[in-house]
């Protein structure tokens, strides 16, 4: 069965760090992998996509993702951590059978500290 | 959040109430897709929509029923609500089929329910 995961509910940073938050996934066929930001009270933004080509993929806000497919990981990253990016991060791939129907991990809070 | 409108914001009912919840969306994209939210689970999908009047179940389809009579609305119905379908719901919608092609959903800013 198609899957994510989210191995760490919680990632700490200080601000001006680098981040990283970890990703998993499980699929059939080629993988097309998303990942998408929560800010309280909020709907989902969309920030970066793989689907096929470079490994490292950059995205909004600064945000970068590399897909690894012999470990089967999709990582997100930022060389300098802010505050402002303090939110819930969800990563997601499409499921086989079309339609666009996407699967998400569980989610990872994401604090920075000043 | 551009584009999508859901309406209710908030609901609290009781349960065995029917509820209906609405997307409304400005982009005349052809997918739109009902989630919900819940703490452990990220998103889950309840239906989609491929289409006016073309609609099928997701993972999470039980107690729920969907209708799309227009591009721009998805009405998602709970027939009798339930204390487990307390929850926070999003509409989302997409330009294409996918999977390379016009892939990103976009969200609404979701409805928080409440079932007693």
């Amino acid at each position: 069965a198609q899957s994510v995961a989210q191995p760490e509910d919680q990632v700490n940073v200080a601000e001006g760090n680098p981040l990283t938050v970890k990703c998993t996934y499980s699929v059939s066929g080629n993988p097309y992998l998303f990942w998408y930001v929560q800010y309280p009270n909020r709907g989902l933004q969309f920030l970066l996509k793989y689907i096929t080509g470079d490994n490292l993929v950059k995205g909004s806000y600064g945000f970068e993702a590399e897909f690894n497919k012999s470990q089967t990981s999709f990582h997100l990253k930022k060389p300098s951590a802010l505050v402002s990016d303090s939110a819930l991060y969800f990563c997601a791939v499409i499921l086989s059978g079309g339609y666009n129907k996407l699967i998400f991990g569980a989610g990872t809070r994401l604090a920075v500290h000043p | 959040d551009a584009g999508i409108t859901q309406s209710p914001r908030h609901k609290v009912t009781e349960t065995g109430t029917p509820v209906t919840l609405r997307c409304h969306q400005t982009e005349n994209h052809r997918y739109m897709y009902w989630y919900r939210q819940d703490p452990g689970h990220g998103l889950r999908l309840i239906h989609y929509s491929y289409g006016v009047k073309d609609t099928d179940k997701g993972e999470v389809s039980d107690g729920y029923s969907v209708s799309r009579s227009k591009t721009e609305d998805f009405l998602l119905t709970l027939e009798s609500a339930t204390s487990s379908q307390t929850s926070v719901y999003f509409c989302a919608i997409s330009a294409g089929p996918g999977p390379t092609t016009d892939n990103e959903q976009f969200f609404g800013p979701g409805t928080r329910l409440t079932v007693l």
